[in-house]
């Protein structure tokens, strides 16, 4: 089992809906998530990280950590054909490592 | 702003040549890293270093090694460069006080013939 899963995709999202991003992790000690964007030949950037359970938004994304279940998820409102990219789930684990998931592939149609 | 940059963009190296691939950051970032990066695999983690001189082994480290010297450099070492290391090199430094949020470099894309 992985540490961390994601679905590969690719998502395919109309332009202006809600992106829906899933990551379920296998260690229930880690306290840190974080997801990273990357457009295709570049390299990952941060773009949101949360801690505690609940939701956190930042513009058009909204952050979910439910850490009983062991998932976090990234919701992408009004997405826009600049999402286009791949989206990294990664959690820092109860040994401090941070474990990067495969990351799932999201195309934004117009 | 946070900067890390890598001495490579693309490299295409010989089977058995010996690699060095060089990471330097500007924000005196105590954290270091090394990763790999394949289709369907996602991110692994090859060293790390969390100080000068220091360094750990991270999940896939053989075949290669690493050198911190100066607190803004990290440079990894493929000793003698195999086919199965052809793969998309990224470099990351991080600050322990700021929530071990990792900024990546752009990323060598090496190809070993």
């Amino acid at each position: 089992q992985k540490e961390v899963e994601q679905n590969s995709g690719p998502l395919s999202v109309p332009e202006g809906a809600i992106a829906s991003l899933n990551c379920t992790y296998s260690d229930r000690g880690s306290q840190s998530f974080f997801w990273y964007r990357q457009y295709s030949g570049k390299s990952p950037e941060l773009i949101m990280s949360i801690y505690s359970n609940g939701d956190k938004e930042d513009g058009r994304f909204t952050a979910q950590l439910n850490k009983a279940s062991q998932y976090v998820s990234l919701l992408i409102r009004d997405s826009q054909p600049s999402d286009s990219a791949t989206y990294l789930c990664a959690v820092k684990n109860s040994w401090g490592k941070l474990q990067f998931g495969a990351g799932t592939q999201v195309v934004v149609t117009p | 702003d946070v900067k890390v940059t890598q001495s490579s963009r693309y490299l295409v190296k010989r089977t058995g040549e010996k690699v060095f691939l060089e990471c330097v950051q500007d924000m005196d970032h105590e954290n270091m890293f090394w990763y790999r990066q394949d289709p369907g695999l996602g991110l692994r983690l090859i060293y790390f270093s969390y100080d000068v001189k220091m360094k750990e082994k991270g999940d896939i480290p053989e075949g290669y090694s690493v050198s911190r010297e100066k607190k803004e450099r990290f440079s990894l070492i493929l000793e003698s460069a195999s086919t199965n290391q052809t793969s998309m090199y990224l470099c990351a430094s991080s600050e322990p006080s700021s929530g071990e949020t990792q900024y990546f470099g752009p990323g060598t894309r090496l190809l070993v013939l």
